[in-house]
This record gives structure tokens, sequence and C-alpha cells, in this order.
């Protein structure tokens, strides 16, 4: 299996809301990432987990809450967003011990929101 | 920061033809990652390169550390190779840890039958 799997698709959300996006994979990855990609600009970092710990938070606002609860499940909880939040946000994993490892990317969840 | 450079930016050609882009950066790199985005929003892994030259299919990368400087072929190009090709880097590693990649900013290609 080397995939990685993103659910939802698509997800179109109040400001006032509270949502969460899942990232999935199962290929034994101990680094999962978050990106943003705003349409025709390439992705931004957003986290990196690392065996399960936040390495790197690229001062992103509180309003995007990273959780990874084990080695497999990646989320991010979304929390009173901004119509800019909205974009295309993609979860990716590598192996964390190589020295540079290939990254698998998900087919990423389109937010909007209102 | 690492700084990024891609050419071109755009780039529409016949079917049939060879098609190269080119991938410049300005601070030592542990890897260079050539990344195809089709419309739609899923990102495949192309190579990931830290010295000379991988092949795959009708896709080459090359790369030459020295000079800072990758190049992504395509040869025999066909209108499914219509996307967007990005490269990307990874300067450092932390040690076991993991660090994301710096993005150029894609080479939009069109491949007209």
């Amino acid at each position: 299996d080397t995939e990685v799997t993103q659910t939802p698709k698509h997800l179109v959300m109040g400001m006032t809301n509270k949502k969460s996006l899942k990232c999935e994979q199962h290929m034994g990855h101990r680094a999962m990432y978050w990106y943003k990609q705003k349409a025709k600009k390439p992705p931004e970092l957003m986290f990196v987990y690392s065996y399960e710990k936040l390495s790197i938070n690229e001062s992103v606002p509180s309003r995007f809450s990273p959780e990874c609860p084990n080695s497999s499940l990646l989320n991010l909880h979304l929390h009173a967003l901004q119509p800019e939040d909205s974009a295309l946000y993609l979860c990716a994993s590598s192996q964390a011990q190589a020295m540079a490892s290939k990254l698998f990317f998900g087919s990423g969840t389109q937010l909007s929101v209102l | 920061k690492n700084e990024v450079e891609q050419s071109p930016q755009n780039l529409t050609a016949q079917e049939g033809e060879f098609i190269t882009i080119n991938c410049s950066y300005s601070v030592g790199i542990s890897a260079l990652h050539w990344l195809q985005q089709h419309p739609g929003g899923g990102i495949v892994s192309l190579f990931m390169l830290s010295s000379g030259k991988k092949k795959h299919g009708r896709l080459i990368a090359t790369i030459n550390i020295q000079e800072k400087h990758s190049s992504l072929h395509i040869t025999a190009s066909h209108p499914r190779d219509s996307a967007v090709y990005i490269c990307a880097v990874r300067e450092g590693w932390t040690g076991g840890g993991a660090d994301g990649l710096t993005f150029g900013k894609g080479t939009h290609l069109i491949i007209q039958p």
C-alpha cells in the first residue's frame, strides 16, 4: 500500500464552524506533513510531525491545530477560520530516518470557508 | 532559506516533442524532488535525486550539485503529460528528524495533440 488517504475530499465551512481534516498512511512512515496550497501557487509547509511529535510549525495561526494520534494518522483541526484560509490542504508522508526520502502525497482536501 | 527557481513558467509543445524543464537553487541541499501535479490537486513524486541521473520510462532527471541545477526531461511527450511540474529541495537533515521542502513555483506544461 503506497497511498496517503485524505478525507474529506471537499469541505465547505462557515467561519464559526469546527471541522477536522484526516490523513492516513500504512507505509510505516514516521514523518507526516501538512501543506497548504492556494490556486496556481506552490504548496506551503504548515506542520511536520516526526515520530508522532511536532517538529516544525511554520508560524501557522492557532485556528489550525494539528494532531498525530498514532504513527498512521494525522489530523488537522480547524476552528474559526477566515475566508482567506480557503485552499487545498495536502498531507504527505515519508520515512523519517533516511537522509533524504521520497514524499508520498494525498490527493488533498479542497476547503472553502464562507 | 533556499531560493528555488524554475524555468520556463509556462510551456506549450506539440505531441512528440522533447521537453526540458529547469530548476536552480541557491543553497546546498541533501535532495531534490521532481513532482507532478494534475488539475484537481493530487501530487505525484516523480524523482528524488541527490546526485547524477535517474530515468523512469520517458522521464529523465539530472542534477549537478556543483552548479546547483537540475533538469527534468520528457521524451516523446504526450497530451497526458500535461500537468504542473514542481521542483522541490530539502536542505539539511535534522539528525533523525524530518523537515519540509522548499518548492519552486512550478512549470505549467501543455502538450497539444
